[in-house]
């Protein structure tokens, strides 16, 4: 159980385009599920915390006019990156909190050309 | 700041026991957890334990909580190739549905044969 899956797990595209990215709990419901990026040899850094029927959440430096969550269902939250650049590719992962556990997806590579 | 830290990589004979350890700055930290990423994957929980607790050992691991120099470490017997992966060390408030968790830049362990 707690399965946590991402769509799609790489994705490239042009500078200036969007892209948005899922993040699904296959087996259980989540009201709250979070958004992470990692840099390449480097640690998890929370972008938001995205919470179901509200907005989300996010840290301090993290844009929200270009990173935009939403969790419309208890089952799904995404994260679109508007206006994508160069310096937003990255490993985005996502999890999703149960009884005070997080279970977090595969993760998506992003690659802006 | 919260703050965890790790070393960067550790390398290890199979069979021999792996020590990670890492060190974080919160005391208030609830849960201290131990996370596991294979290459190109998400992170898979391994084991966590509560604040008010010393040690907490779950077949071959085994965590050390020394509250006192916030100071925790994960051990793996008898480690195997499958080990190889990066172990990141986190601390997290927990008890509410805002459980945000602060990451360590994680460890890369290496199994030599």
């Amino acid at each position: 159980g707690a399965v946590v899956s991402q769509h799609p797990s790489r994705v490239i595209c042009k500078s200036g385009t969007s892209v948005k990215i899922e993040c699904r709990s296959l087996d259980f419901q989540a009201t709250t599920m979070f958004w992470y990026r990692q840099f390449p040899k480097k640690s998890l850094m929370l972008m938001a915390t995205s919470n179901e029927g509200s907005k989300a959440t996010y840290e301090q430096g993290v844009e929200k006019d270009k990173f935009l969550i939403n969790h419309a269902s208890l089952t799904l939250s995404t994260l679109t990156v508007t206006s994508a650049h160069p310096e937003d590719s990255s490993f985005y992962i996502c999890s999703a909190l149960q009884r005070e556990t997080q279970y977090f997806g595969p993760g998506t590579r992003l690659l802006v050309l | 700041g919260e703050d965890v830290e790790q070393s960067l990589f550790l390398s290890v004979r199979e069979g021999d026991s792996s020590v990670i350890n890492c060190t974080y700055t919160d005391s208030s930290s609830t849960y201290l957890y131990w996370y596991k990423q294979e290459p190109g994957a998400g992170l898979q929980l391994l084991t966590y334990i509560f604040s008010n607790m010393d040690m907490k050992q779950d077949q071959r691991l085994t965590v050390l909580l020394n509250k006192k120099d916030k100071h925790l470490s994960l051990r793996i017997a008898d480690t195997q190739t499958g080990d190889s992966a990066i172990y990141f060390c986190a601390e997290g408030s927990g008890y509410s549905s805002a459980s945000k968790i602060i990451f360590g830049s994680g460890t890369r362990l290496s199994i030599r044969p």
